[in-house]
């Protein structure tokens, strides 16, 4: 089994400043790691993935994550974020193609 | 491509009765996914579908639960006697097995509230 802990729940920050979303996941197998996005009223969207190869995973909008095995970490990075990306962030585990476990969501709220 | 739809948007139920929703999955995706999200939450897997076949069921999914894809395209999934523990967004998403670059996409869900 896969769990995946969010380490904040809430991050506020400024228009421009880059902003980093913490995830650490514990699994027993080779992992999958996602990080989908999901803005007020909208379906979640998905922002980057990783499933091997190079350790740095870029996604849309630019955001970047980097995966450590020994860390068993897969932060969340952005070097300079816009009111545009004021949304809920979840960093999901599979070992699979479909069953994805998702961390409780960090909330973002970007503040001009 | 006009997405994964679901309906309804909104459901308010009295505890006891029946509910049902609808997904419409991206035409052409062979697997279909139902999520479960609560307040504070991330989404938990419920049942998928690979084509019109249900593979899989989360311990998640009590008898009350139950859902179709029978033609292998559009999937419903019925609550019966529904509890104020259901209350919850249900998400819907699909994906295209077999491309090599498969990713879920999801629909905007369908929040029920069970009183």
């Amino acid at each position: 089994a896969q769990s995946v802990t969010q380490l904040d729940s809430q991050v506020p920050v400024f228009e421009e400043a880059p902003v980093e979303l913490r995830c650490n996941y514990s699994s027993s197998v080779s992992v999958y790691l996602f990080w989908y996005v999901q803005y007020p009223n909208q379906g979640l969207q998905l922002l980057l993935k990783y499933l091997s190869g190079s350790t740095l995973v870029k996604g849309i909008n630019g955001f970047e994550a980097e995966f450590n095995k020994s860390q068993t970490s897969f932060h969340l990075r952005k070097p300079s974020v816009h009111i545009s990306d004021t949304a809920e962030y979840f960093c999901a585990v599979s070992s699979n193609d479909y069953k994805l476990s998702f961390g409780a969501g960090t909330t973002v709220t970007v503040r001009a | 491509d006009t997405g994964v739809s679901q309906n309804p948007r909104h459901k308010i139920t009295k505890r006891g009765q029946n509910v049902t929703f609808r997904c419409d999955p991206i035409s052409e995706h062979n697997r279909l996914y139902w999520y479960r999200q609560t307040l504070g939450q991330g989404p938990e897997f419920l049942t998928y579908f690979q084509n019109e076949a249900q593979l899989e069921k989360s311990r998640l999914l009590s008898d009350r639960f139950s859902a179709e894809r029978p033609k292998g395209s559009f999937s419903t999934l019925e609550i019966q006697r529904t509890e104020q523990g259901d209350s919850a967004m249900y998400l819907c998403a699909s994906s295209l097995v077999g491309t090599g670059d498969e990713k879920l996409f999801f629909g905007s869900g369908t929040q029920l509230s069970v009183l």
